[in-house]
């Protein structure tokens, strides 16, 4: 099992509709949580950071974190064509330093 | 620039050459990662420096891989008798957090290299 998992999509939205992107984790400790978002040829940068459970949103952003299952999303409101990336989810281990991202969700955005 | 800085930015090695990477963190950042990403894959952690500690190399994939640090802030990672399956790119970031506060890493360009 790997320590990151995420579906490699790709995911196909509309333009404004909302994009959901999925994560789970196997280290029952971890601490951070993170989507970094990473276009072709680039690097990644972030999105949204996460630490508590429930929900976090900035812009059309929501970021959510169930420790209990293990699991973290990715909501993308009004979906433009620009946001056609790939996603990755990073979560920060037991210790809190090493950081381990998932192999990252394709997004596609149709205008 | 204030960002983190990577060179080269490619890399073409015959099968058997060393090959050395270089990542300038951002100044002040005292936590540096390697990571190796292949294409169409997430990034693969390959080591961990806090300071000129290297405090996790668990993700380096065999003993041909030596990262250093030695004055805590400019790092190199360096590859021996390079290999076909060493090709990827290989990114640097660097991050203010100290132990314990899992933050924001900043991330390099990257250095794409590519054993024939």
């Amino acid at each position: 099992q790997k320590e990151v998992e995420q579906n490699s999509g790709p995911l196909s939205v509309p333009e404004g509709a909302i994009a959901s992107l999925n994560c789970t984790y196997s280290d029952r400790g971890s601490q951070s949580f993170f989507w970094y978002r990473q276009y072709s040829g680039k690097s990644p940068e972030l999105i949204m950071f996460i630490y508590s459970n429930g929900d976090k949103e900035d812009g059309r952003f929501t970021a959510q974190l169930n420790k209990a299952s293990q699991y973290v999303s990715l909501l993308i409101r009004d979906s433009q064509p620009s946001d056609s990336a790939t996603y990755l989810c990073a979560v920060t281990g037991t210790g809190g330093f090493k950081t381990i991202f998932g192999a990252g969700t394709r997004l596609f955005v149709k205008a | 620039g204030a960002g983190v800085s990577q060179s080269p930015r490619y890399k073409v090695a015959k099968r058997g050459q060393d090959v050395a990477l270089r990542c300038d963190p951002i100044s002040g950042h005292v936590s540096l990662f390697w990571y190796q990403q292949a294409l169409g894959q997430g990034p693969e952690f390959l080591t961990y420096f806090q300071n000129e500690a290297q405090l996790d190399k668990s993700g380096l994939p065999s003993d041909r891989f030596f990262a250093e640090r030695p004055e805590g802030s400019v790092s190199t990672l360096k590859i021996q008798r390079t290999q076909q399956e060493d090709s990827a790119v290989y990114l640097c970031a660097s991050s203010l957090g100290w132990r314990g506060q899992g933050g924001e890493l900043f991330f390099g360009e990257g250095s794409r290299l590519t054993v024939l």
